[in-house]
């Protein structure tokens, strides 16, 4: 597609819930990116994904947290067993390898999650 | 740790007349600057990079400024119209990194 693609793009769900998020990034795009962004709060890095690489994890606040990106295109992040502070928007974005980095990712629109 | 810091989570300037958005950051190891703007229910789009080797870039109406001695860059805005009323997030990427690191952001409103 002509952009990063996620959904859905509102999701409201009970505390102890799993969920799913998904992203379609740019097609040809190596690099995936997930990132969230809590009430008031800047843009966290959670994962990154780049070509066959093991991704970095680095970023995912528990193991509640998981994501995978299958042939190397759509990639999916699940949370399990939601609480009320994994609410946030949760922002997918995708770029042409390392160019990307300094000039730039382009990011979907992001998923609100509201755990309730 | 808070490795990239916007200290005003808001600012508010009157079309026309400058807005200067400030980032400060603490690792050195930062190559690559960037800004990043925001409306609601979007996405962040990228605005504008700098290189850590040069101390400033123009883009039209936007000129990011990079002061490594201080490491401290700013993005101005000049003129500041309605339309640019978005949250901008300073962001930054490190040498042999892959992700970026992002301030906190600062919401811009520019009043007609």
């Amino acid at each position: 597609g002509a952009g990063v693609s996620q959904s859905p793009s509102n999701k409201v769900t009970e505390k102890g819930k799993d969920v799913e998020l998904r992203c379609d990034p740019i097609s040809g795009h190596t690099a995936l990116y997930w990132y969230r962004q809590s009430l008031g709060q800047g843009l966290e890095f959670l994962i990154y994904f780049q070509g066959n690489s093991a991704p970095d994890k680095s970023g995912l606040p528990s193991d509640r947290f998981s994501a995978e990106r299958t042939g190397g295109s759509v990639s999916t992040l699940t949370i399990q067993r939601t609480q009320q502070e994994d609410s946030a928007v949760y922002l997918c974005a995708s770029s042409s390898s390392r160019q990307g980095i300094n000039y730039g990712y382009t990011f979907g629109s992001g998923t609100r999650l509201t755990v309730v | 740790d808070q490795q990239v810091k916007q200290n005003s989570p808001s600012l508010s300037v009157q079309e026309g007349r400058i807005s200067i958005l400030n980032c400060d950051y603490t690792n050195s190891m930062f190559d690559y600057f960037l800004w990043y703007k925001k409306y609601p229910a979007e996405g962040p789009t990228f605005l504008i990079s700098i290189s850590s080797i040069k101390d400033k870039n123009e883009d039209g109406r936007f000129t990011v400024f990079l002061n490594k001695s201080a490491k401290h860059l700013s993005l101005h805005i000049v003129p500041s119209q309605p339309g640019d009323s978005a949250v901008y997030f300073c962001a930054a990427t490190d040498t042999g990194g892959f992700k970026t690191i992002f301030g906190a952001g600062t919401r811009l409103f520019v009043k007609a």
